[in-house]
Parts: structure tokens; C-alpha cells; sequence
């Protein structure tokens, strides 16, 4: 079956711009994540949804950022006032439940932000 | 400190070789832990979970010892498609976000 897919695959963009970056998980999933890396470094937790609302958001960094998931399946985050240091691949991941910590994470492909 | 420590490599080996990386948390109460492979320019995906008794998948063997917090992966009879990074991944109680650590590069030769 389809995996996790995002859009877009790559965004380039300019300092000071707004940004949104889009999830769409495995059909059937009702835990969402999204991650970012920064290269060189292991992905980096930013907001875990399950269902529609967001269980933990501690992971984002500050209040540019900002991430939603109206119907409990597609996610969109949103970044306001884009800064170079938010320059890294954004990872969205699914899984079958967030009830179980042993529930795999499957990750998409990711998208790959630059900001100028 | 970070959370999830792990030797970034990366690690030469000869094909056939045994190669084994490590990994240190700091949470003692971590509750859940996995290693991740990453390939380059791709997405992690889960390789396999680490249970305190130990566990084998394959040429693939993982420990945990929860009295050092310290996690490892064994690859036997290395093949070239083992190139990858491996990201060391523990859960912290009460959540279900991922920590990874850095990952170790494996670049396995022919």
C-alpha cells in the first residue's frame, strides 16, 4: 500500500517568507509526527497529533512554527517568518495508534527546506 | 549532555567483517528503544527494537543493558548493501516521540 508521501519534495525559500510544508500518512494511521534534521544529525522531534488534536508539541521550537491536522489525516506545518537556521529535511511520520510506544513510525520521504 | 550518544564514524569495514556500534542515553527510565537505518538522502526506517534480553534478526543482533544505559548493534558477515547510517532510538516515559542520537556511519568496502 501507499506509504507516507509529503509536499513538497524540495522548498526553496527566502528569509522572511511563510513557509507549509504537507503530510498525508498511511491510510488508516491515527498518530502523527513530525521531525526535522539538520545534516549530520539524527532527526529532531517537533509535534506528535493523535487524531485531530496535538498531544505533545514540546519539540517545536518557538512560536513560528506551527502544525494542524483538521480531519485526522493530512497534517500541514507552518512556518511563519522563515529564519536560515530553519534551513533542514522536515520528516513526517505515521503510525498505526499513538497508544502503544511499541507501534513502528513509518516515516515519508521528507521535505528538504532552504532558506536563502 | 545529549539524550541519545552514539560514535558518528564512520566505520570501514571489509566485506564479511563483524562490526559493532554502541549508543549511551541518559533518561534511566527510557522505557522503549530501537535501532533506525538511514540511507543516504532517504528517510530512517526501523531496523529493529532492542529488548533487555537481547534479540537476532538475521546477521543483526541487539543488546541493551539498562544498568550502563547502553544500547548495541551487532552486524555479522557485512555486505556491501549495510552501507548505511544507524540511528540509535530510545523512548522516554510517558511519550511517544522518537530520540534519535546522531547515527553511525557504516561504509562497508568490497
Amino acid at each position: 500500500g501507499a506509504g507516507v508521501s509529503q509536499t513538497p519534495s524540495n522548498k526553496v525559500t527566502e528569509k522572511g517568507k511563510y513557509v507549509e510544508l504537507r503530510c498525508d500518512p498511511i491510510s488508516g494511521h491515527t498518530a502523527l509526527y513530525w521531525y526535522r534534521q539538520s545534516l549530520g544529525q539524527g532527526p529532531e522531534f517537533l509535534i506528535y497529533f493523535q487524531g485531530t488534536g496535538a498531544a505533545d508539541d514540546s519539540g517545536l521550537p518557538n512560536d513560528r512554527f506551527f502544525a494542524v491536522r483538521p480531519e485526522g489525516s493530512v497534517s500541514t506545518l507552518k512556518i511563519q517568518r522563515t529564519e536560515r537556521g530553519d534551513s533542514a529535511v522536515y520528516l513526517c511520520a505515521s503510525s498505526l495508534t499513538g497508544a502503544n510506544s511499541y507501534n513502528e513510525q513509518f516515516f515519508g520521504p521528507g521535505t528538504r527546506l532552504t532558506v536563502l | 549532555r545529549k539524550e541519545v550518544e552514539q560514535d558518528p564514524g564512520p566505520f570501514n569495514v571489509p566485506e564479511g567483517a563483524t562490526v559493532a556500534f554502541n549508543c549511551t542515553y541518559s533518561n534511566s527510565a527510557s522505557q522503549s528503544f530501537f535501532w533506525y537505518r538511514q540511507d543516504c538522502r532517504k528517510e530512517p526506517k526501523l531496523l529493529m527494537s532492542v529488548y533487555s534480553s537481547g534479540n537476532e534478526d538475521g546477521r543483526f543482533t541487539a543488546q541493551l543493558n539498562r544498568a550502563s544505559q547502553y544500547i548495541s548493534l551487532l552486524i555479522r558477515d557485512s555486505k556491501l548493501s549495510d552501507s548505511a547510517t544507524y540511528l540509535c532510538v530510545v523512548i522516554h516515559p510517558g511519550r511517544r516521540a522518537l530520540t534519535f542520537g546522531s547515527g553511525t556511519r557504516l561504509q562497508v568496502q568490497p
